[in-house]
């Protein structure tokens, strides 16, 4: 198994503004995964971030709304950039154990 | 591209019920298929998985079968316990995807009362 530390586990956060989220894993991971799970809907990847290249996105995200560091084999931040209310949703990091993926708790963030 | 898709909720029963969420997919290839469940306030879990046709994935008395000629993998237990209640995923690896990635349905929010 895996132990993910993510923070903040949830905000409430003005339109415009920027919230960085943090994911610490207990031991090292190649790849770490960054998910989004909106009201109602399933869970949809954002990116995968990688130690040492620039995070790969899936459709429909850009790097510039939702950049990401990765600066060791351990930890990653996701920044939800710019905020508005269509970005309140559940932010969620993961690794994968072989074919197992694990989850943080998640970052429930409000955008008023 | 790859995709999940699981019966809408809350599905509402009482202590001891019979359950069964259902799940179909498409994908191509042979993806492997997982069950996840969150429980309030906690993060996801993997519940159980299956990798090839016919396998069966089983843990806390929820089994799910890998069934390649309907595309399904639908959850059931015989016997739910309050505190079963949770939100729970169905997901695919693999196919389009690749291994390393996840695709989930929309969720199932599994209500059990006493």
């Amino acid at each position: 198994s895996a132990v993910i530390s993510q923070k903040p586990s949830r905000d409430i956060c003005q339109r415009g503004t920027s919230l960085t989220i943090q994911c610490q894993v207990d031991s090292q991971v190649t790849m770490m995964f960054w998910y989004r799970q909106q009201p109602g809907q399933s869970l949809t990847l954002i990116a995968t971030a990688n130690q040492g290249s620039e995070a790969t996105y899936e459709s429909g995200f850009v790097i510039d709304k939702f950049p990401i560091s990765r600066p060791n084999l351990t930890f990653s931040t996701l920044t939800v950039s710019n905020m508005s209310p269509e970005d309140s949703s559940i932010y969620l990091c993961s690794v994968n154990r072989g074919e197992k993926l694990f989850f943080g708790s998640g970052t429930q963030l409000s955008v008023l | 591209g790859d995709s999940v898709t699981q019966m809408e909720g809350p599905v509402t029963l009482s202590e001891e019920a019979f359950l069964t969420i259902n799940c179909t997919y498409t994908a191509t290839g042979y993806p492997s298929l997982f069950w996840y469940v969150q429980y309030p306030g906690e993060g996801l879990q993997l519940l159980l998985k299956a990798t090839k046709a016919d396998d069966k994935g089983s843990n806390k008395g929820f089994e799910a079968t890998y069934r390649k000629e309907t595309t399904s993998f639908h959850l059931e237990k015989g016997s739910v316990q309050v505190s079963d209640s949770a939100v729970y995923f169905c997901a695919l690896s693999g196919g389009n995807t690749g291994f390393q990635k996840l695709v989930f349905g929309t969720g199932t929010r599994l209500l059990v009362s006493p």
